[in-house]
């Protein structure tokens, strides 16, 4: 089945804890993204990938990291976490940059 | 600045009476737009694009270059269509990335 899967799909933890939020998918798509969704501001791109080694920075990266060794994969690292990362994030992967196939998103609670 | 304007963040609605949800983009060539929809506890999938001028689950939207809007419009709304809706268009000179809206939260009462 052709998918997008995040993990893990909630997460609590403390202020200053590095965590990492996993993404992969398995339709050998060339552009993935990571974004956050938040009650007022709606869907925010954090950084995206156009291919293997490269990526660039969304319109709220501050605070993240990412990184594409490979094709099916695109980690979100927090390094230092704080509470204003609490959010709903969203992996999504694309063939060409248009339609995204999106993750079921993972829930980030940084207490 | 903001490329896609989605204006009112919650739509209630009878069963049965039309819905519209407003977007508008701010003008740049000619853009591509998308609805996307995101049910509750699922993921966000996409509902339509303009290219396609298709009609999916009833719903359609027109792009109106003169109003530079792409207001998604159903005749007739049911319950499955409670949901989460997003307006996205290519950002110009973006890398063929997605810019999008607020989103409007659509709930249609019974």
């Amino acid at each position: 089945e052709a998918q997008v899967t995040q993990n893990p799909r909630y997460l609590i933890t403390v202020t200053g804890k590095k965590l990492t939020v996993t993404c992969s998918q398995n339709m050998n798509h060339e552009y993935m993204s990571w974004y956050r969704q938040d009650p007022g501001l709606g869907l925010r791109q954090i950084y995206y990938s156009m291919n293997v080694e490269v990526t660039d920075k969304g319109d709220v990266p501050e605070g993240y990291k990412v990184s594409r060794k490979e094709k099916r994969n695109f980690p979100l690292i927090l390094e230092s976490p704080s509470p204003n990362q609490t959010s709903l994030y969203f992996c999504a992967s694309s063939p060409e940059g248009y339609e995204q196939y999106f993750g079921p998103g993972t829930r980030l609670t940084v207490t | 600045a903001q490329r896609v304007t989605q204006p009112e963040k919650l739509l209630s609605v009878f069963k049965g009476a039309p819905v519209e949800l407003k977007c508008n983009y701010s003008y740049s060539g000619s853009p591509e737009l998308f609805w996307y929809v995101q049910y509750s506890r699922q993921r966000l999938q996409l509902l339509l694009r303009h290219i396609s001028r298709e009609s999916i689950k009833g719903f359609t939207a027109d792009l109106n270059k003169g109003e530079t809007s792409f207001h998604l419009k159903k005749p007739f709304a049911q319950e499955e269509d409670s949901a989460m809706y997003y307006c996205a268009r290519i950002r110009p000179y973006g890398n063929n990335r997605l810019a999008f809206g607020k989103g409007n939260q659509v709930v249609v009462i019974p």
